[in-house]
C-alpha cells in the first residue's frame, strides 16, 4: 500500500460542475496537508494549505481533512475549463522536512 | 517579486554523462528542496537543504548530491546517468520556521531525457 493515494483519473465534469478531489493516507502522524495545481510539464502552484483536521475555504476552492478516517478533500465550486489539470496532494509529518505526495488526479472541465 | 527560478527548462543527456541543475528560491527563503517527477507520478523527495547542508535525504542513491550556496541559490547533481533518470526536477522553496519548512514554493522544473 502506497503511503498517500489518489484516484487518478481522469475525471471529466462539465463547466460549472462541483468537483470533488480526495486523498486517502495511511500515515496517522501527518498533520499537514496541501493541495496543489498542475498544468502539463508545469511546476506544481499552490492552492490550498491547511494543519490538522477541520476545513478552509478560498474563493472556489474547499479544502477538507478527516485525520479519523486519513481522508482529505478538495472541493471546487463553478469548476472552469481553466481549472483543467492535474491535482496533487501533499503532507507531512511534524518533524520531517520532505512532504509526501500523491500520485495526481487528471481533471478535465469541460466547456 | 520573483517565484522559484530554475535553469536549464529542457535538458538532454546520454546515459553515463553528469548533469547539473540550478535553482534560485522565492525571495524571502531560505530553504531549497529538491524532487523528482517522473511522467504520470507525484513528485518524489530527493533532499533537502538549510543553512547550505543537507538536512534530510529521501531514497535516492549517492549519485544524486546536491549544494546550497550562502544567497540560499542550490545545485543538484546527478552522476553516471541512467535511462531511468529522465523525468522532471522540480525545486521547491521555504522558509525555515523552528526547525520546519512549512508552504513548498515550486519552480517550472527541468525536463531531463537521457537517451
Amino acid at each position: 500500500q502506497k503511503e498517500v493515494e489518489q484516484d487518478p483519473g481522469p475525471l471529466s465534469v462539465p463547466e460549472g460542475a462541483i468537483v470533488s478531489l480526495n486523498c486517502t493516507y495511511s500515515n496517522s502522524a501527518f498533520q499537514y496537508f496541501m493541495w496543489y495545481r498542475q498544468y502539463s510539464r508545469k511546476g506544481p502552484e499552490l492552492l490550498m494549505y491547511t494543519y490538522s483536521s477541520g476545513n478552509k475555504e478560498d474563493g472556489r476552492f474547499t479544502a477538507q481533512v478527516d485525520k479519523s478516517s486519513k481522508y482529505i478533500s478538495l472541493f471546487i465550486r463553478d469548476s472552469q475549463p481553466s481549472d483543467s489539470a492535474t491535482y496533487l496532494c501533499a503532507m507531512r509529518d511534524n518533524y520531517g522536512q520532505n512532504f509526501v505526495f500523491g500520485p495526481g488526479t487528471r481533471l478535465s472541465v469541460l466547456p | 517579486d520573483a517565484g522559484v527560478t530554475q535553469s536549464p527548462t529542457h535538458l538532454i543527456k546520454t546515459r553515463g554523462q553528469q548533469v547539473t541543475l540550478r535553482c534560485s528560491p522565492k525571495s524571502g527563503h531560505d530553504t531549497v528542496s529538491w524532487y523528482q517527477q517522473a511522467l504520470g507520478q507525484g513528485p518524489q523527495f530527493i533532499f533537502q537543504y538549510y543553512e547550505e547542508e543537507e538536512r534530510q535525504r529521501g531514497n535516492f542513491p549517492d549519485r544524486f548530491s546536491g549544494h546550497q550556496f550562502p544567497n540560499y541559490s542550490s545545485e543538484l547533481n546527478v552522476n553516471a546517468l541512467l535511462l531511468g533518470d529522465s523525468a522532471l526536477y522540480l525545486c521547491a522553496s521555504s522558509l525555515d520556521l523552528q526547525g520546519r519548512s512549512e508552504k513548498l514554493f515550486f519552480g517550472s522544473g527541468t525536463q531531463l531525457s537521457v537517451l
